[in-house]
């Protein structure tokens, strides 16, 4: 059965921190992984990577993926309490019409 | 652009009843999805359909039924409501002819209490 894995299922830091989000998956096939972050309602799409090795950058968020060991990172440096959210993380398969399986989710919680 | 359009946003029903879940988006997208989501959890497939006139089940799909008349609309249908469906649920589109895949387009949510 195909499945995502995230971890910490939470995490409380404080403001100026860095945090690392772990994502594992084991799928029959893999195409691309997903990172949305949600807040009080729907996610909102963050990174989509596709090849191992290649960092995505946004602001102080990033996120790479590994193939061969089945796992992504997503860092945010200097957090902000405007970064206190649930991260999920999804991964897509070939030939799944574009469904995604989703991981339970990271809920974060940054302190002022 | 409008996006994905979800209503109601709040719902509460009684044990027995039924209801429609609207969800329409303007994008010209081909792809549209149902979720529900529960405390804690992951996001769940519920019927996903990849055109008008075109549906299929998802991973959870027992007490819900679909349509797809159009490509602008997909309106989830819950019949006999039960308290194991109290949730948040979710439509998503994606993936314009011609374009590559970059992610969902969500809705802002339903969120639904059955007591």
């Amino acid at each position: 059965e195909d499945k995502v894995v995230q971890s910490p299922l939470s995490l409380v830091v404080h403001e100026g921190d860095t945090v690392t989000l772990n994502c594992s998956y084991e799928v029959t096939n893999f195409r691309s992984l997903l990172w949305y972050k949600q807040e009080k309602k729907a996610p909102t799409f963050l990174f989509m990577l596709t090849s191992s090795g290649i960092e995505k950058k946004s602001g102080r968020l990033s996120s790479i993926l590994d193939k061969k060991e089945l796992f992504s990172i997503l860092n945010i440096t200097a957090t902000q309490t405007g970064d206190s959210a649930i991260y999920l993380c999804a991964v897509i398969t070939p030939d799944s019409n574009y469904q995604l399986i989703w991981g339970a989710g990271t809920k974060l919680i940054i302190k002022p | 652009n409008a996006g994905v359009t979800q209503t109601p946003k709040f719902r509460i029903l009684k044990i027995g009843q039924s209801m429609t879940l609207q969800c329409a988006q303007d994008m010209n997208h081909n792809y549209m999805y149902w979720y529900r989501q529960d405390p804690g959890m992951g996001l769940k497939l519920i019927y996903y359909s990849v055109g008008a006139g075109i549906t299929d089940k998802g991973e959870v799909p027992n007490g819900y039924n679909v349509s797809r008349s159009t490509t602008e609309d997909f309106p989830l249908r819950l019949e006999l409501a039960a308290p194991s469906q109290t949730s948040v649920y979710f439509c998503a589109s994606t993936f314009s002819r011609g374009q590559g895949f970059g992610g969902y387009t969500f809705g802002s949510g339903t969120r639904l209490t059955v007591v």
